[in-house]
């Protein structure tokens, strides 16, 4: 079964300091990992992804993931917040060996960031 | 291009209602999709096509049906509305082949009073 934890509901940080958000996984197989960001009354949009290779993911506006393969982890990164990175951040996981050959992704419950100005 | 377009973005229906959330894409996309994401829980999975006259479940598959008749459409009926399906509904669709990162439409929050 795949599962994804989001241990924090919240994460506050005053702009211009750096951010982490924390997203541990669980699959059966070799994980693709994803971020996703949300905005007020709007859909998911996509930040980055981990399918294999460099460890470090670049993606979006400027965040990036690091993939720990004996933590379980995929935290997501940002040297320098902006107010405008405020929103909720969704961590996702699919496993390499999916036997329903979809593109099924679980999600975690999701943080909300909010950078202080 | 218009992407992943979902009408209609706000409904309140009564119990025992029914209706059809719309879902189109225009990416030639195999693989759609819906969730629905509540407070505290995430998005869900509710059912998927892989492709045309393809359809399967998620993990919260009850209550509601979905065909797929076309690539581009993948609609979502609700048989007979139950508060507990209060509400945003996400429509999702992505190419099969690669990574797989699904996009998503700007949602539907349905509220069943």
């Amino acid at each position: 079964a795949q599962s994804v934890a989001q241990p924090e509901d919240q994460v506050n940080v005053a702009e211009g300091n750096p951010l982490t958000v924390k997203c541990t996984y669980s699959v059966s197989g070799n994980p693709y990992l994803f971020w996703y960001v949300q905005y007020p009354n709007r859909g998911l949009q996509f930040l980055l992804k981990y399918i294999t290779g460099d460890n470090l993911v670049k993606g979006s506006y400027g965040f990036e993931a690091e993939f720990n393969k004996s933590q379980t982890s995929f935290h997501l990164k940002k040297p320098s917040a902006l107010v405008s990175d405020s929103a909720l951040y969704f961590c996702a996981v699919r496993d390499s060996i999916d036997q329903t050959g979809a593109n099924n992704l679980f999600f975690g419950t999701g943080t909300r960031l909010t950078v202080i100005p | 291009n218009a992407g992943v377009t979902q009408t209609p973005k706000f409904q309140v229906l009564k119990t025992g209602q029914s209706m059809t959330l719309q879902c189109a894409q225009d990416m030639n996309h195999e693989y759609m999709s819906w969730y629905r994401q509540d407070p505290g829980m995430g998005l869900r999975l509710i059912h998927y096509s892989v492709g045309a006259g393809i359809t399967d479940q998620g993990e919260v598959p009850n209550g509601y049906n979905v065909s797929r008749s076309t690539t581009e459409d993948f609609p979502l009926r609700l048989l007979s509305a139950a508060p507990s399906q209060t509400s945003v509904y996400f429509c999702a669709s992505s190419w099969l082949a690669g990574s797989g990162e699904l996009f998503f439409g700007e949602g539907s929050r349905l509220t069943v009073l």
